[in-house]
């Protein structure tokens, strides 16, 4: 089945960039999605196809491709930004849906 | 208010059967492909189950093919999840969200625009 690796923490200074990777086969050739989610809460979409920021994300969060790898780029980190953050594709071969496993972003 | 209400978890046995159910407001409902999407105590996300407006396609993550099922009620703005052969693995919490559609020349992706605030499911 298909994977994709985030590494399990980053932290960052408040006002200073965060940037989370999301590696997997092809993924260069996939939309990928990012979601945040704070501890108790449902998840909520952050950027979408790969660029796209739904109504009331602020543009300090982005996201870029490269390669095997996307990453999402949290700029001017702070306080309330601190979440578990996870990437999605599609897997067209199978119709099948995967989330990354989870990044927690620490803001210290 | 554009929402999403879920309901129906709780406790069962190992074997046993839950429907779950999701109810959509603020929105025209029969627009839009669903999902549920699940999260084990402590886990990460995992998609579970996706459908199609009319209900006429679905498809599901390996691991609940031929246990659970999910499906729609239009007129009742209501997406379900019935859940066959409860599993201890099963326990988490469910999520329903609504599915917006990318369609390139070379694919159908998805993503979930909206989501409710979930309902456990403990299989013990």
């Amino acid at each position: 089945s298909y994977v994709l690796t985030q590494p399990p923490s980053v932290s960052v200074a408040p006002g200073q960039t965060a940037m989370i990777t999301c590696g997997g086969d092809s993924i260069g050739i996939k939309s990928v999605h990012w979601y945040q989610q704070k501890p108790g809460q449902a998840p909520v979409l952050v950027v979408y196809d790969d660029s796209g920021r739904p109504s009331g994300i602020p543009a300090r969060f982005s996201a870029s491709r490269s390669g095997n790898t996307a990453t999402l780029t949290i700029t001017s980190a702070e306080a309330g930004d601190e979440a578990d953050y996870y990437c999605q594709v599609t897997e067209n071969n199978s119709d099948q849906n995967v989330f990354g496993t989870g990044t927690k972003v620490s803001v210290l | 208010e554009v929402q999403l209400v879920e309901s129906g978890g709780g406790l069962v046995q190992p074997g046993g059967s839950l429907r779950l159910s999701c109810e959509g407001s603020g929105f025209t409902f029969s627009s839009f492909w669903m999902t549920w999407v699940r999260q084990a105590p402590g886990k990460g996300l995992e998609w579970v189950a996706t459908i199609k407006q009319d209900g006429g396609e679905t498809s599901s993550v390996d691991s609940v093919k031929g246990r659970y099922t999910i499906s729609r009620d239009n007129a009742k703005n209501s997406l379900y999840l019935q859940m066959n052969s409860l599993r201890a693995e099963d326990t988490a919490v469910y999520f329903c969200a609504r599915a917006r559609v990318v369609i390139t020349v070379t694919s159908f992706d998805w993503y979930f625009d909206l989501w409710g605030r979930g309902t456990l499911v403990t299989v013990s």
